[in-house]
């Protein structure tokens, strides 16, 4: 019974390269959320998605990112032209029904060091 | 104000103690409330849900006051292993989609022996 798996745990990339996060949901589960975490700050909202379907994009920056959740295969977090600023932990969650609803499962998130 | 607001701490405190700490909201039409925990470098994991009633779990007792919008967790008998950050979780805010979900800073809770 696997919980949420994001990959890669750890990533470095040099400015100005493209950084692609994955993150499976658990089984059943068809919301898929996408944080940023800071050092010593709190989780920000960045997409919320299910398959096919981007529902909230507002905590996303207009530039230079992009989500997606394919009918099959994991959701996509995808950074272009990192900054240095995009350094953080990114993590993903799933819920079988909605938050309110139905708790969010988290990944371990994935580290990303820009260079 | 901040849509979620927590004290940061730390909270020191010795094992077997108790310890309570608060956490504001600003959004006076939220419904749903949630206290996750962190340990770190980890991922949050939810912790329990806070009712309206105010609920207990184990040593844990979560409550809910409207008037103040405010909730509370309260640790009772703490253990070296309750130490880690709690995330206080409203909905209502800029979180996310129709849920909105928004977390707190957290609180950083040190028991020691």
């Amino acid at each position: 019974n696997a919980g949420v798996m994001q990959n890669p745990r750890h990533l470095v990339r040099r400015r100005g390269q493209e950084a692609r996060l994955r993150c499976s949901p658990m089984k059943g589960h068809s919301h898929v959320y996408w944080y940023r975490q800071l050092p010593e700050e709190g989780l920000k909202f960045m997409v919320y998605l299910q398959k096919e379907n981007i529902i909230d994009e507002s905590g996303m920056p207009k530039e230079r990112f992009s989500a997606e959740f394919p009918k099959e295969g994991p959701s996509i977090l995808r950074i272009q032209q990192v900054v240095r600023g995009d350094s953080a932990a990114y993590f993903c969650a799933s819920s079988l029904s909605g938050a309110l609803n139905s708790p969010l499962h988290f990944g371990n998130g994935t580290r990303l060091t820009v260079t | 104000r901040k849509e979620v607001e927590q004290d940061p701490g730390p909270f020191n405190v010795p094992e077997g103690a108790t310890v309570a700490f608060n956490c504001t909201y600003s959004n006076s039409a939220s419904q749903s409330f949630f206290w996750y925990r962190q340990d770190c470098r980890k991922e949050p994991k939810l912790l329990m849900s806070v009712y309206s009633s105010g609920n207990e779990d184990g040593r844990f007792t979560a409550q809910l006051n409207r008037a103040s919008q405010y909730i509370s967790l309260l640790i009772r008998d703490s253990k070296l292993s309750d130490s880690a950050t709690y995330l206080c979780v409203v909905n209502g805010g800029s979180g996310g989609g129709a849920d909105g979900l928004t977390f707190g800073k957290g609180t950083h809770l040190i028991i020691q022996p």
